[in-house]
């Protein structure tokens, strides 16, 4: 168990809705980040936040966003979905001053499908 | 642009036995590597983390190891057992982005009975 924790644990919507997934970061830890994950692939980094601020960005177009609360939970929120963004969605936690320098934490994702 | 690869793709050994998971990376200027456990639709466990400054790192019947000058590292499992069986990834935190870990896609690892 790592203590951070995801929900839902699998989504499915139809092309062209939104969707939010939802991240509780493991206590006393301050940086977010979200990952994808394609069947057969590696994680891919989509973005992370820190102290409520994005910090880092990968190559994800703006119809993904994010947030970060006070208690540093945090979530993904995906607009216009396409086919493509069917995948395995993972949230880690760290303890960091400005990068996940630490050793990370995953959540056991949301598994999403979108028809 | 940092590249991680891993190969093989896939590895079934017999248990019992020792074996070595390979792990490459394109770019020297990294500030750590960390190796990872993943099982069929979960989540990472992260195994051993090794800084930029150190060789290896063990924990239990894992050993991994971190050759920076060469962009290799290794992931050592000493007997082996059906319990192992899982992908592991290794992935790396480059300086050029001090938040973005980028990953390998795995080796998917099945310990036969």
């Amino acid at each position: 168990e790592t203590g951070v924790t995801q929900s839902p644990t699998h989504l499915i919507k139809t092309r062209g809705q939104q969707v939010t997934l939802r991240c509780s970061s493991q206590s006393g830890h301050n940086t977010v980040s979200w990952y994808q994950q394609a069947l057969g692939q590696g994680p891919q980094f989509i973005f992370q936040y820190y102290r409520e601020e994005e910090n880092g960005r990968g190559n994800f177009p703006p119809r993904f966003s994010g947030l970060q609360f006070p208690n540093y939970s945090s979530e993904l929120n995906v607009n216009a979905l396409e086919l493509d963004d069917s995948a395995l969605y993972l949230c880690a936690s760290s303890l960091a001053g400005t990068g996940g320098v630490e050793k990370l934490f995953f959540g056991s994702g949301t598994q999403l499908s979108v028809l | 642009k940092q590249e991680v690869t891993q190969i093989p793709a896939a590895l079934s050994v017999p248990e019992g036995e020792n074996l070595v998971l390979n792990c490459s990376f394109t770019d020297s200027a990294i500030y750590n590597l960390q190796w990872f456990r993943q099982d069929p639709g979960k989540g990472l466990t992260s195994l051993l983390l090794i800084q930029s400054s150190q060789r290896e790192q063990t924990s239990g019947r894992l050993n991994a190891s971190l050759d920076k000058s060469s962009g290799r590292s290794t992931l050592y499992i000493a007997a082996s057992q059906p319990g192992d069986s899982a992908t592991y990834l290794c992935a790396v935190l480059p300086y050029s982005s001090a938040s973005k870990i980028i990953f390998g896609s795995g080796t998917r690892l099945s310990i036969r009975p």
